[in-house]
């Protein structure tokens, strides 16, 4: 399993960006995933996740409205567009695959990707 | 909304068993979910429905929940074990993390 995040820039407050999250080693169409994020020197804070199929959306109250989430399972990619950006947005950005059934937890991370919010 | 709380921080002597707390209301009804962070890593997952271990993850790290606590255990620690650990559990469908506890290994 790899998942392999991108996108991540510096973009000023009021902006918009998109991270990707190429997935490999299993089957993307049959697991749920997510994004996590980490602000410098901070724990983690989920964000938001998109079912299999990607008809079912979450979102962290902190994000929604603000952020999207979606997949293309053609071509194994997961995908995030953030809006209306703020400092407080600045994070490593960790695309989260779902464990197996009813396990609970996210079982393989991607390396993260920096989004930086400043003017 | 639910929330998790744990010590900021834990010490440990090398060889010796460090405890990790992860405190929520009831949080034996949920399964709780450790991570390990190293410093400049991703975190990875090392305990999963309160007591289960992935392949891969040695036996001296061990899980339980009971009551209001869940507990991350390591026995015999070891210096890599110094790392940031969170626990995680879900509400309906929005995942909780706790607030993280840097593990310092003496």
């Amino acid at each position: 399993v790899q998942l392999v995040d991108s996108g991540g820039a510096l973009v000023q407050p009021g902006g918009s960006l998109t991270l990707s999250c190429t997935a490999s080693g299993f089957s993307f169409s049959d697991s749920a995933m997510g994004w996590v994020r980490q602000a410098p020197g901070r724990g983690l804070e989920w964000i938001s996740s998109i079912g299999g199929a990607g008809i079912k959306t979450y979102y962290a109250d902190s994000v929604k409205g603000r952020f999207s989430i979606s997949r293309d399972n053609t071509r194994n990619t997961l995908h995030l567009h953030l809006g209306s950006l703020s400092v407080e947005d600045t994070a490593i950005y960790y695309c989260v695959k779902y464990g197996p059934g009813y396990t609970g937890m996210f079982d393989f991370w991607g390396q993260g990707t920096l989004v930086t919010v400043s003017s | 909304s639910y929330e998790l709380t744990q010590p900021h921080s834990v010490s440990v002597s090398l060889g010796q068993t460090a405890k990790i707390a992860c405190g929520g209301h009831r949080v034996v009804d949920r399964y709780v979910s450790w991570y390990q962070q190293r410093p400049g890593q991703s975190p990875m997952v090392v305990i999963f429905q309160d007591t289960k271990r992935p392949s891969g993850i040695p036996e001296r790290i061990s899980g339980s929940n009971s009551g209001n606590t869940a507990t991350l255990t390591i026995s015999g620690t070891q210096a890599v074990d110094e790392a940031d650990y969170y626990c995680h559990v879900w509400d309906n469908s929005s995942a909780v993390f706790g607030g993280g506890t840097k593990l310092t290994v003496l």
